[in-house]
């Protein structure tokens, strides 16, 4: 595998149940992100990890928890999620936090909340 | 409030031709712009990117604008082909920090 990757690629979910989106990048990058891309709505940032320390929280409920055990591994653990949720969720990754590096993309979860 | 505002929604052009997709932004504080291209199933991916200090910036058929005092970039795309057609997102993040704030995006077709 190279890039950064993301399982599972599609999921549907009742608003009760409790799953988990997981990524990985094979970069050797020490930051990642978590996005959400809603249909007519611009990209927005979810959380940001460096060296595993979670450095921004965009304001997100508390519904969504990320996760990253190490620097290659990101997780969105989700639970009690309400059908607005439903977006393509995506990973990024880049090699620091600064601007001058860039950030590459994995290919989305798919998240349908019924 | 939308920080960075990007038109057109859609554009269709035809092969050769010139497409043209405009940003604005109201942070003056915002110090990169980049553009992203998305293809169907994947991730955005960058495609160029500009920094303040300079007020054009090309990289083969991709162009990028910069007016400071307008608070606008815009992205060039010459000599357009089918391949070109995916949706487009500007961004812009400030004090050298990787927080990028996106554009809605441009939906891109190239008819041949």
């Amino acid at each position: 595998e190279t890039g950064v990757t993301q399982t599972p690629r599609h999921l549907v979910m009742g608003m009760t149940n409790k799953k988990s989106l997981k990524c990985e990048q094979h970069l050797g990058h020490n930051a990642m992100y978590w996005y959400k891309q809603s249909a007519k709505k611009p990209l927005e940032l979810m959380f940001v990890y460096n060296f595993k320390e979670q450095t921004e929280n965009n304001s997100v409920p508390s519904r969504f928890s990320p996760e990253c055990p190490n620097s290659s591994h990101l997780f969105l653990h989700l639970h009690t999620l309400q059908p607005e949720d439903s977006a393509l969720y995506l990973c990024a990754s880049s090699q620091g936090t600064g601007n001058n590096y860039e950030q590459y993309f994995g290919p989305g979860t798919r998240l349908t909340v019924t | 409030q939308q920080q960075v505002k990007q038109s057109p929604q859609s554009l269709i052009v035809q092969k050769g031709g010139i497409s043209i997709i405009n940003c604005a932004y109201e942070n003056t504080a915002f110090d990169y712009f980049p553009w992203y291209q998305q293809f169907p199933g994947k991730g955005p991916a960058l495609l160029i990117a500009i920094r303040p200090d300079v007020s054009e910036k090309k990289e083969g058929r991709f162009t990028i604008s910069f007016n400071k005092s307008a608070k606008q970039f815009s992205l060039h795309i010459m000599d357009s082909q089918p391949g070109d057609s995916a949706t487009y997102f500007c961004a812009a993040s400030k004090g050298g920090y990787n927080k990028l704030i996106f554009g809605a995006g441009t939906r891109l077709a190239v008819h041949p």
